[in-house]
C-alpha cells in the first residue's frame, strides 16, 4: 500500500521562485527521503532527514519532517529550469515506500 | 565512480520470451532492489536482497524471479512476460547502513 503521498500532484511557478511539496504518511518511520526524478530517468537521492531531526538544509533545498502530523515538506529556493523534474518522497521503516510524486514545472 | 547499471536500456519482446534484465553496483553494497514504475501508481518494489543468497519478495513479485549469487549483481528474470508487465524498471542499492538508495538509470520494457 502507498504510504507517502505528495502534494501537489504538479506545480508550475515562474524561475526563480519558491517550490514548496508536501509529504503526508501514515505509519512510523526512521527516516524519510526526497528524491527527484528527471523525465524517464532513475531517481536521484537529495536529502534525507531521521525521524528524531525537524529541520535539514542542503544547498537550495530545505527539508521540514513533522513526525506528530507525519508530514514532511521540501522547499526548493530560487527555482531554475534545471529543477524541472519529478520530486518523490519516500518512507524508511520496515522498508521504503514511494509517493506517487509531485511534477515540478519551472517556466521561463 | 560509483554507480548502478542496468541492462539493457531499452527491451521490446513477445509474450513468452524469457528474458533477464542486468543490474550491477560497483559500491559493495549489502542491500539491492528492483522496481517497476507505471503512470499513476508510482514505484512499487518487485524483490529486494539483504546481501548475497538473500532474497525477498517486495509488493508485487508475481511474474518475477531474481537471484543474488554475488554482491555486486542482482539479474531481474522474467520467465514468460506477458504484457502487463511493460514498465520502466529501476534497481537501487544501498548500504545497510544508509538510508539513500543508489538507483539505475531504468530499463523500458515493451511486452507485445
Amino acid at each position: 500500500s502507498q504510504q507517502g503521498e505528495e502534494d501537489p500532484q504538479a506545480l508550475s511557478i515562474q524561475e526563480g521562485e519558491n517550490a514548496t511539496m508536501n509529504c503526508s504518511y501514515k505509519t512510523s518511520i526512521n527516516n524519510l527521503q526526497w528524491y527527484r526524478q528527471n523525465s524517464g530517468r532513475g531517481l536521484v537521492h537529495l536529502i534525507l532527514i531521521r525521524s528524531n531531526e525537524r529541520e535539514k538544509h542542503s544547498g537550495r533545498l530545505r527539508v521540514t519532517l513533522d513526525t506528530s502530523k507525519k508530514s514532511s515538506s521540501l522547499l526548493i529556493t530560487a527555482s531554475r529550469a534545471a529543477d524541472t523534474a519529478s520530486y518523490f518522497c519516500a518512507t524508511d521503516g520496515d522498508k521504503i515506500i514511494f509517493g506517487k510524486g509531485t511534477r515540478l514545472h519551472i517556466l521561463p | 565512480e560509483a554507480q548502478v547499471t542496468q541492462n539493457p536500456r531499452y527491451l521490446i519482446t513477445v509474450t513468452g520470451k524469457k528474458l533477464t534484465v542486468t543490474c550491477s553496483q560497483n559500491m559493495n553494497h549489502e542491500y539491492m532492489s528492483w522496481y517497476r514504475q507505471d503512470p499513476g501508481l508510482g514505484l512499487r518494489q518487485i524483490y529486494y536482497s539483504m546481501n548475497v543468497e538473500v532474497t525477498d519478495k517486495g509488493d508485487v513479485p508475481e511474474g518475477y524471479k531474481v537471484s543474488r549469487k554475488e554482491k555486486r549483481n542482482f539479474p531481474l528474470i522474467l520467465e514468460s512476460p506477458s504484457p502487463n508487465q511493460t514498465s520502466l524498471y529501476f534497481c537501487a542499492s544501498r548500504s545497510t547502513h544508509q538510508g539513500e538508495r543508489y538507483f539505475g538509470p531504468g530499463t523500458r520494457l515493451t511486452v507485445t
